[in-house]
């Protein structure tokens, strides 16, 4: 079936140092599913960070950018200079032809100061 | 103002009993989605619908039974619960993915099974 692979947390970098959290796909009902990040601040909801629907192209919101790579199949999460308020649980998903959307095992990042 | 709701936010249940978890959105969305959490792990997809009077299986549908009696309802339901589904459970809606498929989730219920 369709699952998505993530780095394990929690991460830890320090403020304004770069971030990337590794995200793989494998996508079986559909050859080309879209694409999502999603995030969960401390006592938020879950809540979509960006999306990618389109094999090449590149996502972003709030200083974060992915890449939708078909060829690796991976779709990273990354950021040039991290803050404190980015802390928090970030998750890669995937979407299927049935409409069915599949989560990562959730990445924590803890940005120190 | 939240646009998809859960209810009840936490519960305790004991072993056999039956429980119903309730999740109502005012999206206008066809696609609604039931998902639960256990701490440390990612969300995994119990069952979910995209029309009323239908519901659809997900990667772990055993032991619970999903109705969608409207558009805007959808419930889970546990007729015997068990240790093993001690977890938070979360709603979620969706246009589909012919609309980028975002989804948008309700709160959260964190049910305790004794």
């Amino acid at each position: 079936g369709d699952s998505v692979t993530q780095t394990e947390g929690p991460v830890t970098v320090s403020e304004s140092e770069s971030l990337i959290i590794n995200c793989t796909y494998s996508a079986t009902s559909i050859a080309y599913p879209n694409l999502f990040w999603y995030v969960r601040y401390p006592g938020e909801g879950l809540q979509l960070l960006l999306k990618v629907i389109t094999a090449g192209q590149k996502g972003s919101s709030r200083g974060f950018e992915a890449t939708y790579n078909k060829e690796t199949t991976s779709f990273h999460l990354q950021k040039a200079s991290v803050q404190e308020s980015d802390s928090a649980v970030y998750y890669c998903a995937l979407g299927d032809s049935n409409n069915r959307i599949f989560f990562g095992d959730g990445t924590q990042l803890v940005v120190k100061p | 103002e939240a646009a998809v709701t859960q209810s009840p936010r936490s519960k305790v249940a004991v072993t056999g009993g039956k429980v119903t978890l309730s999740c109502h959105q005012t999206n206008n969305h066809d696609y609604m989605y039931w998902y639960r959490q256990d701490t440390g792990h990612g969300l995994r997809l119990i069952h979910y619908s995209y029309v009323a009077d239908s519901t659809e299986k997900g990667d772990i549908p055993d032991g619970y039974k999903a109705s969608r009696p409207s558009q805007e309802n959808f419930s889970l339901i546990l007729e015997l619960a068990s240790l093993s589904q001690t977890a938070v459970y979360f709603c979620a809606s969706s246009a589909g993915l012919a609309n980028t498929g975002q989804l948008y989730f309700g709160e959260g219920s964190k049910l305790t099974v004794l």
